[in-house]
């Protein structure tokens, strides 16, 4: 299977709702994940990262929760706006070779009707 | 402000061609990444660099190479290049941070079209 399994590949919610967004990854020794969205045509942008010692952080909206033991982390936007609508990717620190590199999720496109 | 640059934003080649993507940091940031983006694929690793004159094979390496002379440049280049390396290239730098790489900062991509 893959590194990092992203779900789901499109999400459509309806403005104000919020908004889950899941990843599972495979080395249980990664310890960086970061969360980047990229608009239409425009470069992917980190959105907030979480790191291995602890469990949930949170930026206004947007929000990122870690269950190591589990081996999977998500993000939720709250009160969701058309602004929102974008691709957004999971990533996480895999090891390969002797190095751990940053492998990302296939994407969620989010969908935020008026 | 973090810059990273690209040297073309489209590009398009024929089969067979030696082509060359260059890309820029300007904050002095010890990694640097070369990535293709494809529909449904997300963000692929081609190659990366710790450091100067340092490289490792991310997923995808089969028919490119990479070269970091300066700290700040790293070139992507296909020696001959094939219809289906046709994608958007996306450079990246970070720090090295706790676990072994950062935030990275994203150029503006190259799509390369290879007729």
């Amino acid at each position: 299977g893959e590194n990092v399994e992203q779900h789901p590949s499109t999400l459509s919610v309806q403005e104000g709702d919020s908004a889950v967004i899941k990843c599972t990854y495979s080395d249980s020794a990664s310890n960086y994940f970061p969360w980047y969205k990229q608009e239409l045509g425009k470069r992917p942008q980190l959105i907030i990262d979480i790191r291995s010692n602890v469990g949930e952080k949170k930026d206004q909206r947007i929000a990122v929760t870690l269950n190591k033991t589990a081996k999977h982390f998500s993000l939720h936007i709250t009160e969701t706006q058309p602004e929102d609508s974008a691709v957004y990717f999971c990533a996480a620190s895999i090891k390969s070779g002797g190095s751990y590199i940053p492998t990302f999720g296939r994407g969620t496109s989010l969908i935020v009707h008026p | 402000d973090v810059k990273v640059t690209q040297s073309s934003r489209y590009l398009v080649k024929r089969t067979g061609e030696k082509v060359f993507l260059e890309c820029v940091q300007d904050m002095d940031h010890e990694n640097m990444f070369w990535y293709r983006q494809d529909p449904g694929l997300g963000l692929r690793l081609i190659y990366f660099s710790y450091d100067v004159k340092m490289k490792e094979k991310g997923d995808i390496p089969e028919g490119y190479s990479v070269s970091r002379e300066k700290k700040e440049r790293f070139s992507l280049i296909l020696e001959s290049a094939s219809t289906n390396q046709t994608s958007m290239y996306l450079c990246a730098s970070s720090f090295i941070g706790q676990g072994y790489f950062d935030e990275q900062f994203f150029g503006p991509g190259t799509r390369l079209t290879v007729l």
